[in-house]
């Protein structure tokens, strides 16, 4: 079974600087989905950013970016010039294309903003 | 916008009773997912459907049901509630697999569910 870590319970960046999210997860597959989650506090939970495996070019959206190292399976989240509205709990996810829909979550990190 | 919404934002029970927590989706989704999530774990998923009246246990189905009567509608239901069901529940929903599979889940806000 796929298992998804993040070591890092907690977070802290200081307005407009960048901050590393770290990721990894185990896997036998060769073709997979990652995904990162944001969930603000007390709002719903949305799609950051998402990465195919076989894709070999880091995936960015916006101040967004990721760092996918297939071979030592991880995932990490950039955010640059960060913002007050980035401060909620940030989740890796992994989706698996043999067993299709199900996602397998990490455990969370929290990220707070200091102004 | 795809819009998934949860019948109660916060609900108290007592031990041993049915609770009912409903999601509705109005995008024409066909799949549809119960996850709870607790500090530390992250979300773990309970229940999916596929289909109407069609179901799939997760990773941690003991001690919940699932109904899904209609397509838009998904409802998890704990038959017995127990203190170690406190928690939170995230419904989420997306098309079925004639989509592209790196499409997202899409949440709705959460029941946060306290049993006495």
């Amino acid at each position: 079974a796929q298992t998804v870590t993040q070591s890092q319970p907690e977070m802290s960046v200081q307005e407009a600087e960048t901050v590393t999210l770290s990721c990894t997860y185990d896997t036998s597959e060769s073709d997979y989905y990652l995904f990162w989650y944001k969930q603000p506090p007390s709002r719903q939970m949305i799609l950051v950013i998402r990465q195919e495996a076989y894709k070999q070019q880091n995936a960015t959206e916006n101040r967004f970016s990721v760092n996918f190292q297939k071979a030592a399976k991880s995932f990490s989240l950039k955010i640059s010039d960060s913002q007050l509205g980035d401060a909620a709990m940030y989740f890796c996810a992994y989706r698996s294309l043999e067993y299709g829909n199900k996602l397998v979550f990490g455990a969370g990190t929290i990220l707070r903003v200091k102004s | 916008d795809v819009k998934v919404t949860q019948s109660s934002r916060y609900l108290v029970k007592r031990t041993g009773e049915k609770v009912f927590l409903e999601c509705v989706q109005d995008m024409d989704h066909e799949n549809m997912f119960w996850y709870r999530q607790d500090p530390g774990l992250g979300l773990r998923l309970i229940y999916f459907s596929y289909d109407v009246k069609m179901k799939e246990k997760g990773d941690i189905p003991e001690g919940y049901s699932v109904s899904r009567e209609k397509k838009e509608r998904f409802s998890l239901i704990l038959e017995s509630a127990s203190t170690n069901q406190t928690s939170m529940y995230l419904c989420a929903s997306n098309h079925g697999p004639t989509v592209a599979y790196q499409e997202t889940q899409y949440f709705g806000p959460g029941t946060r569910l306290l049993v006495l």
